[in-house]
């Protein structure tokens, strides 16, 4: 039982590059969110969903893209890399958005 | 807009002591509140979650209480050790829409052998 695994752990990027951040979960969750973690500022949820086939925008969703088609699987994608994306990515999962969530360990990701 | 204050500066105590950590909210309701626990490197851990019709969770050295008149959490560690030095999140959910946690930006515990 491996829960939340995020991968890649660590990644640079150049500006305008684009990439997808995997988040996977074996706890059969419906619930999968993304959140942004930056110095003095605590976790921002960029998007969420409560389910496959259904995602919803966060708190900072702008240059980021999700979808969910399968229960297990939630990837992220920077479209564009900007500097302002630098920063690390936790995605998180619970069986409904209302119960403690498991958080993956992070991607730490820096755009140069 | 909706607001959580938690202590930016570290709190520092010696090994034995009681921790109490704070968490203020405003301009909102939450129907619960959670606390994880977050450790450098690593992505944050559920420790507690308190509902709004409740006044004290325990569970072990812990404990959490939650005051919905003075919008406030208060997060206890008894007969604290060198381990549970960490940084402490508290995330409210409001009760209106999609009960989705909003996170503090944590406390940092320091405890001192």
């Amino acid at each position: 039982n491996a829960g939340v695994t995020q991968t890649p752990k660590f990644q640079v990027l150049k500006t305008g590059q684009s990439m997808t951040l995997q988040c996977a979960q074996d706890m059969n969750h419906e619930y999968m969110s993304w959140y942004r973690q930056d110095p003095g500022m605590g976790l921002r949820l960029i998007h969420y969903s409560v389910g496959a086939g259904i995602t919803d925008q966060g708190e900072v969703p702008n240059g980021y893209n999700v979808s969910r088609s399968t229960t297990e699987d939630f990837p992220l994608r920077l479209l564009s890399a900007a500097p302002s994306q630098t920063s690390v990515y936790f995605c998180a999962s619970s069986k409904q958005q209302n119960q403690p969530q498991h958080f993956g360990d992070g991607t730490r990701l820096s755009i140069l | 807009s909706q607001k959580i204050e938690q202590n930016s500066e570290a709190l520092n105590i010696q090994e034995g002591k009681t921790a109490t950590l704070t968490c203020n909210y405003t301009n909102y309701s939450p129907a619960y509140l959670q606390w994880y626990r977050q450790d450098p490197g690593r992505g944050p851990v559920f420790l507690l979650l308190i509902r709004e019709n409740e006044k004290e969770k325990r569970k072990e050295r812990l404990k959490v209480t939650f005051d919905t008149t003075l919008k406030q959490s208060l997060f206890h560690i008894t007969a604290s050790q060198p381990a549970d030095s960490a940084t402490y999140l508290c995330a409210p959910a409001a009760s209106g829409g999609s009960y989705i946690p909003t996170f503090g930006r944590g406390t940092s515990l320091i405890v001192h052998p």
